[in-house]
């Protein structure tokens, strides 16, 4: 089974920030990535998909990079939208998630 | 818009079972893959189970191979997961997600509410 592992897995940071998130996986799973963000009490919202094509309605301060085994989610100026908890997916092999990494306010 | 809704979560006893459904819209259903990625209380998004668009093909998590059946009626636009001998561990909310395409590629791309299944004596 393919692992995920991210990192950190809390991110104090403030507004106009620019901040990004690193997603390793335990092989290659090639450009089979995802990001999703969720806040309290709701759904993910898929971002990204194949690691580096942002979702219709995504803003684009978000962006993602990377290949093989690791990859980042990248926020060009934090907005006060965007305090959530980011997840990665491989879905190279099955649709394992990262454990998360939760961005705080600074 | 497409839509999905998650019903039938609930408190159930060990070793009882319980079925979920997902009611879609919005979108032709028959077009795409669906799958159900749970979520404990306060943890990680974990996948349990994906179908195909004509149910050609299935997959699950080991932690539910052999308990959980996943299925979907094209007909009525509905996936449905039976969950048999339930355990603690079971205990998450439960979403149905849609995929991006038809066969079992494992990408989401819209998801459901969530309905909650708690399993407790």
């Amino acid at each position: 089974d393919i692992q995920m592992t991210q990192s950190p897995s809390t991110l104090s940071a403030s507004v106009g920030d620019r901040v990004t998130i690193t997603c390793r996986a335990s092989q290659s799973i090639t450009n089979l990535l995802a990001w999703y963000q969720q806040k309290p009490g709701k759904a993910p919202k898929l971002l990204i998909y194949q690691v580096s094509n942002l979702e219709s309605g995504v803003p684009s301060r978000f962006s993602g990079s990377g290949s093989g085994t690791e990859f980042t989610l990248t926020i060009s100026s934090l907005q006060p939208d965007d305090y959530a908890t980011y997840y990665c997916q491989q879905y190279n092999s099955m649709g394992t998630f990262g454990q998360g990494t939760k961005l705080e306010i600074k | 818009e497409v839509q999905l809704v998650e019903s039938g979560g609930g408190l159930v006893q060990p070793g009882r079972s319980l079925r979920l459904s997902c009611a879609a819209s919005g979108f032709i259903f028959d077009d795409y893959g669906m799958y159900w990625v749970r979520q404990a209380p306060g943890k990680g998004l974990e996948w349990v189970s994906g179908i195909s668009w004509n149910s050609g093909s299935i997959d699950y998590a080991d932690s539910v191979k052999g308990r959980f059946t996943i299925s979907r009626d094209n007909a009525k636009n509905s996936l449905f997961l039976q969950m048999n001998s339930l355990r603690a561990e079971d205990t998450a909310l439960y979403y149905c997600a849609k995929g991006r395409g038809s066969s079992l590629t494992w990408d989401m791309d819209v998801w459901g509410q969530g309905t909650t299944v708690t399993v407790s004596s």
